[in-house]
């Protein structure tokens, strides 16, 4: 079952603006991460952020978390025309070693 | 981060037919591995959970007759869609797990005519 909610679904701007991407989920979590994926391909992990940190960078990526709301976001930061791809939070629990908790996704298009 | 293969990228068949779809971790052993389906511009699906030496869990209403998951060794995992119909037809991804990160194969297009 789906545990995260992404906000926007769609996101769409020029490049060299920045992009954000919200998550929110319900339970309390040991972990979040943020998976990209291109269409018709495999997910490739991009960050994770552990319950006890609030903030994460990653190149161009930065990662917050705020448990006490049950949300994160994701920063893109001087966004390129190939970052155009489907984001998705995925939510770890201390229950079920390695199960992940997608959200629904956020489909970015980045216009050159 | 940990490479996982996926095998093959794409099939089609005929209804009624099998097809097996196999799942490498390459450089790490993953004692977990996830089968996830994919509906267009939907989020991945979780199917089954398996676990290396012992039977699959399988995700509620997910039929385990219909989807046979064999995992034999800490770097495969198969999973065979028996007797497929063009509604089994998705995009299957599967995923190897450090406990943590789970790290995903390219996944599968499957066509059932």
């Amino acid at each position: 079952s789906q545990q995260g909610e992404e906000d926007p679904q769609a996101l769409s701007i020029q490049e060299g603006e920045n992009a954000t991407m919200n998550c929110s989920y319900k339970t309390s979590i040991n972990n979040l991460q943020w998976y990209r994926q291109n269409s018709g391909r495999g997910l490739v992990h991009l960050i994770l952020i552990r319950s006890n940190e609030r903030e994460k960078h990653s190149g161009r990526l930065r990662v917050t978390l705020d448990t006490s709301k049950k949300s994160s976001s994701l920063l893109i930061t001087a966004s390129r025309a190939a970052d155009t791809a489907s984001y998705f939070c995925a939510t770890g629990r201390g229950s079920t070693l390695g199960r992940l908790y997608f959200g629904r996704g956020t489909q970015l298009t980045v216009w050159p | 981060g940990a490479v996982v293969s996926q095998h093959p990228s794409r099939v089609i068949c005929k209804s009624g037919t099998s097809v097996k779809i196999e799942c490498r971790s390459l450089d790490f052993q993953a004692t977990t591995m996830f089968w996830y389906r994919q509906f267009p511009k939907q989020s991945l699906m979780l199917m089954a959970t398996s676990n290396e030496g012992s039977k699959a869990t399988y995700e509620q209403g997910v039929e385990k007759d219909k989807f046979l998951i064999n995992h034999a060794s800490l770097t495969l995992s198969t999973l065979t869609v028996t007797s497929a119909h063009p509604e089994d037809s998705s995009f299957y991804i599967c995923s190897a797990s450090d406990l943590e990160t789970q790290y995903f194969g390219p996944g599968t297009r499957l066509l059932v005519l």
